[in-house]
Protein backbone atom coordinates (compact mmCIF):
# COMPACT_ATOMS: atom_id res chain seq x y z
CA UNK A 1 0.00 0.00 0.00
CA UNK A 2 1.29 3.35 -0.79
CA UNK A 3 2.04 5.51 2.27
CA UNK A 4 2.20 8.70 0.93
CA UNK A 5 -0.07 9.96 -1.54
CA UNK A 6 0.16 12.70 -4.32
CA UNK A 7 -2.77 12.59 -6.10
CA UNK A 8 -2.06 15.66 -8.69
CA UNK A 9 0.85 14.40 -11.20
CA UNK A 10 1.01 17.53 -13.01
CA UNK A 11 0.03 21.34 -12.10
CA UNK A 12 0.41 24.46 -14.29
CA UNK A 13 -0.16 27.87 -13.04
CA UNK A 14 0.26 31.17 -14.45
CA UNK A 15 2.96 33.26 -12.51
CA UNK A 16 1.82 35.18 -9.88
CA UNK A 17 -1.11 32.71 -8.53
CA UNK A 18 -1.13 30.75 -5.79
CA UNK A 19 -1.04 27.02 -5.71
CA UNK A 20 -1.63 23.95 -3.24
CA UNK A 21 0.40 20.77 -3.40
CA UNK A 22 -1.57 17.99 -1.86
CA UNK A 23 0.28 14.80 0.20
CA UNK A 24 -2.03 12.65 2.29
CA UNK A 25 0.11 10.12 4.20
CA UNK A 26 -1.00 6.42 5.46
CA UNK A 27 0.80 5.42 9.21
CA UNK A 28 -0.07 3.43 12.25
CA UNK A 29 2.96 4.90 13.77
CA UNK A 30 1.58 7.81 17.11
CA UNK A 31 4.94 9.26 16.21
CA UNK A 32 6.26 9.91 12.61
CA UNK A 33 8.02 12.88 10.73
CA UNK A 34 6.75 14.18 7.26
CA UNK A 35 8.83 16.29 4.84
CA UNK A 36 8.72 17.99 1.79
CA UNK A 37 11.50 18.12 -0.93
CA UNK A 38 11.74 20.00 -4.56
CA UNK A 39 13.44 18.32 -7.55
CA UNK A 40 14.19 21.24 -9.58
CA UNK A 41 15.00 20.53 -13.91
CA UNK A 42 18.44 19.86 -12.71
CA UNK A 43 17.67 16.55 -10.65
CA UNK A 44 19.37 17.12 -6.76
CA UNK A 45 16.77 16.80 -4.04
CA UNK A 46 16.42 20.11 -1.79
CA UNK A 47 14.85 19.79 1.49
CA UNK A 48 11.92 22.19 2.69
CA UNK A 49 10.36 21.48 5.75
CA UNK A 50 10.49 18.28 8.14
CA UNK A 51 7.21 18.51 10.75
CA UNK A 52 6.67 16.00 13.71
CA UNK A 53 2.99 14.29 14.47
CA UNK A 54 2.70 16.48 17.26
CA UNK A 55 2.96 19.41 16.27
CA UNK A 56 0.01 20.56 13.92
CA UNK A 57 0.89 23.94 13.90
CA UNK A 58 0.91 25.86 10.41
CA UNK A 59 4.28 27.04 9.21
CA UNK A 60 5.13 30.04 7.06
CA UNK A 61 8.38 30.38 5.26
CA UNK A 62 8.39 33.40 3.02
CA UNK A 63 6.12 32.81 0.09
CA UNK A 64 6.03 28.86 1.39
CA UNK A 65 3.36 27.67 3.94
CA UNK A 66 2.33 24.19 4.96
CA UNK A 67 -0.75 22.98 6.28
CA UNK A 68 -0.58 19.79 8.71
CA UNK A 69 -3.69 18.29 9.38
CA UNK A 70 -3.91 15.06 11.73
CA UNK A 71 -7.43 14.55 10.98
CA UNK A 72 -7.25 14.15 7.11
CA UNK A 73 -3.76 12.65 7.56
CA UNK A 74 -2.66 15.20 5.22
CA UNK A 75 0.54 17.84 4.78
CA UNK A 76 -0.31 20.25 1.93
CA UNK A 77 2.13 23.08 0.34
CA UNK A 78 0.80 26.34 -0.74
CA UNK A 79 3.04 28.24 -2.81
CA UNK A 80 1.75 32.02 -2.91
CA UNK A 81 2.87 34.57 -5.28
CA UNK A 82 4.05 31.46 -7.50
CA UNK A 83 7.60 32.09 -9.59
CA UNK A 84 8.97 30.73 -12.66
CA UNK A 85 11.66 29.67 -10.22
CA UNK A 86 9.50 27.16 -8.55
CA UNK A 87 9.20 24.95 -11.67
CA UNK A 88 9.70 21.45 -9.88
CA UNK A 89 9.22 18.32 -9.05
CA UNK A 90 7.76 18.45 -5.16
CA UNK A 91 7.85 15.07 -2.99
CA UNK A 92 6.36 14.41 0.37
CA UNK A 93 7.52 12.28 2.74
CA UNK A 94 6.92 10.00 5.41
CA UNK A 95 9.69 9.19 8.35
CA UNK A 96 7.99 6.42 11.39
CA UNK A 97 9.86 5.85 13.97
CA UNK A 98 9.40 2.19 14.72
CA UNK A 99 9.43 1.64 11.22
CA UNK A 100 13.19 1.93 10.84
CA UNK A 101 14.83 4.62 9.51
CA UNK A 102 13.64 5.01 5.79
CA UNK A 103 11.59 7.71 4.03
CA UNK A 104 8.78 6.79 2.01
CA UNK A 105 8.16 9.27 -0.93
CA UNK A 106 5.26 9.96 -3.09
CA UNK A 107 5.65 9.67 -6.20
CA UNK A 108 5.38 13.40 -6.82
CA UNK A 109 3.63 16.46 -8.29
CA UNK A 110 4.91 18.20 -11.43
CA UNK A 111 4.61 22.16 -10.49
CA UNK A 112 5.07 24.31 -14.12
CA UNK A 113 4.64 27.66 -13.52
CA UNK A 114 4.36 29.85 -16.86
CA UNK A 115 5.47 33.05 -17.59
CA UNK B 1 31.07 21.50 -1.19
CA UNK B 2 30.18 20.06 2.82
CA UNK B 3 27.19 18.62 1.17
CA UNK B 4 26.83 14.78 -0.03
CA UNK B 5 28.80 14.05 -2.90
CA UNK B 6 28.42 11.29 -5.38
CA UNK B 7 30.24 10.37 -8.33
CA UNK B 8 29.90 10.04 -10.92
CA UNK B 9 27.20 12.13 -12.12
CA UNK B 10 26.48 9.66 -15.20
CA UNK B 11 27.12 6.57 -15.31
CA UNK B 12 26.41 4.57 -18.97
CA UNK B 13 27.22 1.09 -19.26
CA UNK B 14 26.16 -1.91 -21.53
CA UNK B 15 24.22 -4.52 -20.70
CA UNK B 16 26.31 -7.44 -18.30
CA UNK B 17 28.52 -4.68 -17.21
CA UNK B 18 28.61 -3.91 -13.60
CA UNK B 19 28.21 -0.60 -12.35
CA UNK B 20 29.97 1.40 -9.12
CA UNK B 21 28.27 4.41 -7.78
CA UNK B 22 29.87 6.06 -4.79
CA UNK B 23 28.64 8.03 -2.05
CA UNK B 24 30.71 10.71 0.27
CA UNK B 25 28.10 11.41 3.25
CA UNK B 26 27.96 15.09 4.69
CA UNK B 27 30.84 15.53 7.46
CA UNK B 28 29.61 14.57 10.70
CA UNK B 29 26.91 12.14 9.34
CA UNK B 30 27.75 8.29 9.85
CA UNK B 31 24.28 7.29 8.33
CA UNK B 32 23.79 6.57 4.63
CA UNK B 33 20.67 5.57 2.46
CA UNK B 34 19.95 4.93 -1.30
CA UNK B 35 17.34 5.47 -3.07
CA UNK B 36 16.51 4.54 -6.56
CA UNK B 37 14.15 6.85 -8.65
CA UNK B 38 13.05 5.40 -11.82
CA UNK B 39 11.48 7.55 -14.77
CA UNK B 40 8.24 9.39 -13.89
CA UNK B 41 8.08 8.05 -10.50
CA UNK B 42 9.49 8.82 -6.82
CA UNK B 43 12.42 7.80 -5.01
CA UNK B 44 12.19 4.00 -3.23
CA UNK B 45 14.25 3.40 -0.80
CA UNK B 46 17.17 0.97 -1.10
CA UNK B 47 19.73 0.61 1.55
CA UNK B 48 20.19 1.95 4.77
CA UNK B 49 23.97 2.01 5.96
CA UNK B 50 26.20 2.86 9.40
CA UNK B 51 30.10 2.47 9.18
CA UNK B 52 30.76 -1.12 8.06
CA UNK B 53 27.18 -2.20 8.96
CA UNK B 54 23.89 -2.94 6.75
CA UNK B 55 20.94 -1.92 8.74
CA UNK B 56 18.45 -2.57 6.42
CA UNK B 57 18.62 -3.42 2.86
CA UNK B 58 14.94 -4.68 3.01
CA UNK B 59 14.54 -2.18 -0.47
CA UNK B 60 17.29 -4.29 -2.73
CA UNK B 61 16.74 -6.34 -4.87
CA UNK B 62 17.90 -10.01 -3.98
CA UNK B 63 20.26 -10.00 -6.68
CA UNK B 64 22.69 -8.25 -8.38
CA UNK B 65 22.83 -4.97 -5.70
CA UNK B 66 25.23 -5.13 -3.15
CA UNK B 67 26.06 -2.16 -1.07
CA UNK B 68 28.71 -1.16 1.42
CA UNK B 69 29.76 1.88 3.50
CA UNK B 70 33.39 0.77 5.00
CA UNK B 71 35.40 2.07 7.71
CA UNK B 72 37.24 4.63 5.51
CA UNK B 73 35.95 5.80 2.08
CA UNK B 74 32.45 6.83 0.27
CA UNK B 75 29.47 3.96 0.28
CA UNK B 76 29.53 2.03 -2.54
CA UNK B 77 26.25 0.76 -4.64
CA UNK B 78 27.69 -2.12 -6.85
CA UNK B 79 25.47 -3.54 -9.27
CA UNK B 80 26.27 -6.45 -11.21
CA UNK B 81 25.79 -7.64 -14.45
CA UNK B 82 23.48 -4.68 -15.30
CA UNK B 83 20.19 -4.83 -17.60
CA UNK B 84 18.15 -2.20 -19.14
CA UNK B 85 15.75 -2.49 -16.29
CA UNK B 86 18.29 -0.71 -13.86
CA UNK B 87 18.75 2.42 -15.57
CA UNK B 88 17.38 5.26 -13.37
CA UNK B 89 18.76 7.41 -11.21
CA UNK B 90 20.13 6.68 -7.93
CA UNK B 91 20.62 9.15 -5.10
CA UNK B 92 22.12 8.98 -1.85
CA UNK B 93 21.06 10.69 1.38
CA UNK B 94 23.06 11.08 4.93
CA UNK B 95 21.65 12.01 7.84
CA UNK B 96 23.47 12.72 11.93
CA UNK B 97 21.23 10.18 12.92
CA UNK B 98 19.39 7.26 12.26
CA UNK B 99 16.14 7.73 14.05
CA UNK B 100 13.92 9.25 11.16
CA UNK B 101 13.22 12.65 12.68
CA UNK B 102 16.58 13.99 10.58
CA UNK B 103 15.92 15.33 7.73
CA UNK B 104 18.06 13.32 5.00
CA UNK B 105 20.33 15.63 3.00
CA UNK B 106 20.50 14.33 -0.48
CA UNK B 107 23.32 14.34 -3.41
CA UNK B 108 23.09 15.26 -7.09
CA UNK B 109 22.23 11.61 -7.85
CA UNK B 110 24.20 9.19 -10.26
CA UNK B 111 21.62 8.79 -13.56
CA UNK B 112 22.70 5.46 -14.94
CA UNK B 113 21.70 4.53 -18.58
CA UNK B 114 22.11 1.04 -20.03
CA UNK B 115 22.47 0.37 -23.17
Amino acid sequence: AQKVTQAQTEISVVEKEDVTLDCVYETRDTTYYLFWYKQPPSGELVFLIRRNSFDEQNEISGRYSWNFQKSTSSFNFTITASQVVDSAVYFCALSEVAGGNQFYFGTGTSLTVIP
Amino acid sequence: NAGVMQNPRHLVRRRGQEARLRCSPMKGHSHVYWYRQLPEEGLKFMVYLQKENIIDESGMPKERFSAEFPKEGPSILRIQQVVRGDSAAYFCASSPRGDGNQPQHFGDGTRLSIL
